[in-house]
C-alpha cells in the first residue's frame, strides 16, 4: 500500500521564479495538506485541499497557492520565490479533512526539499 | 503566545531507558486534538500517538503512551523502554476546532546512546 508520494525529493530555484512541488496521497485518501518546515523548525500548515477546492488556509501569502486534481493528487505553487521560501514542504493525505478517525493522525509523505539561491 | 511549546531542544537518554517529552499547548476551544509525531532524519514524519480533548483515558499505542493533564494543558509523550532506532525529532501537534490544519511545536531531538 503506497503511503504518499512527493516529487522532486530536491530542487533547486533562483530567487524571482516559480516552482511546482506534486503529491500523490495515501491510497484511500481523499484530502492533501501542504506543510512549510524551515530548518529546525516544526511544519506550519499553508492549506489543505478537500474535493478540489481550497478548505482552509494558514498564514501564507498569496504566492502560494494550490490545486487538487479528480484523482485526489495535488500541487503546490510558489511565485516569485523569496530566499526566504528555502525549506522542507510536507504533504501529508487524509480520509476527509479531520480525518474519518482522528485516531489515525494524518499520513505525512518524505517532503520536497527546497533552495533558493 | 505560543500554542505548542516544546522546552528541551535535545535529549539524550540510554538504551531501554524511558524517556518523557515534554509538551504543553494553550487553546480556549473545548474540542481540539494533540498529536506526537516522530520525524527521522529522511524527513517523514511518522505518526505515534493523538489525544482527543475529551477522552478521559491516556492514549497508548506499543511503547508510546500520553501523559494527559488537561487542567495543566499539558500533553507529554513517555516512550519506555527506549531503542537505538527511536533516535530522531519529535514534534508535538495540535488541531483546535474546526480547524483542518495542525500547529506544531518546534520539536525536541532524541538521541539515543547504547
Amino acid at each position: 500500500d503506497a503511503g504518499v508520494t512527493q516529487s522532486p525529493t530536491h530542487l533547486i530555484k533562483t530567487r524571482g521564479q516559480q516552482v511546482t512541488l506534486r503529491c500523490s496521497p495515501k491510497s484511500g485518501h481523499d484530502t492533501v495538506s501542504w506543510y512549510q518546515q524551515a530548518l529546525g523548525q516544526g511544519p506550519q500548515f499553508i492549506f489543505q485541499y478537500y474535493e478540489e477546492e481550497e478548505r482552509q488556509r494558514g498564514n501564507f501569502p498569496d504566492r502560494f497557492s494550490g490545486h487538487q486534481f479528480p484523482n485526489y493528487s495535488s500541487e503546490l505553487n510558489v511565485n516569485a520565490l523569496l530566499l526566504g521560501d528555502s525549506a522542507l514542504y510536507l504533504c501529508a493525505s487524509s480520509l476527509g479533512p479531520q480525518g474519518a478517525r482522528p485516531s489515525y493522525g494524518y499520513t505525512f509523505g518524505s517532503g520536497t526539499r527546497l533552495t533558493v539561491v | 503566545a505560543q500554542k505548542i511549546t516544546q522546552t528541551q531542544p535535545g535529549m539524550f537518554v540510554q538504551e531501554k531507558e524511558a524517556v518523557t517529552l515534554d509538551c504543553t499547548y494553550d487553546t480556549s476551544d473545548q474540542s481540539y486534538g494533540l498529536f506526537w509525531y516522530k520525524q527521522p532524519s529522511s524527513g517523514e514524519m511518522i505518526f505515534l500517538i493523538y489525544q482527543g480533548s475529551y477522552d478521559e483515558q491516556n492514549a497508548t499505542e506499543g511503547r508510546y503512551s500520553l501523559n494527559f493533564q488537561k487542567a495543566r494543558k499539558s500533553a507529554n509523550l513517555v516512550i519506555s523502554a527506549s531503542q537505538l532506532g527511536d533516535s530522531a525529532m519529535y514534534f508535538c501537534a495540535m488541531r483546535e476546532g474546526v480547524s483542518d490544519g495542525l500547529t506544531f511545536g518546534k520539536g525536541t531531538h532524541l538521541i539515543i546512546q547504547p
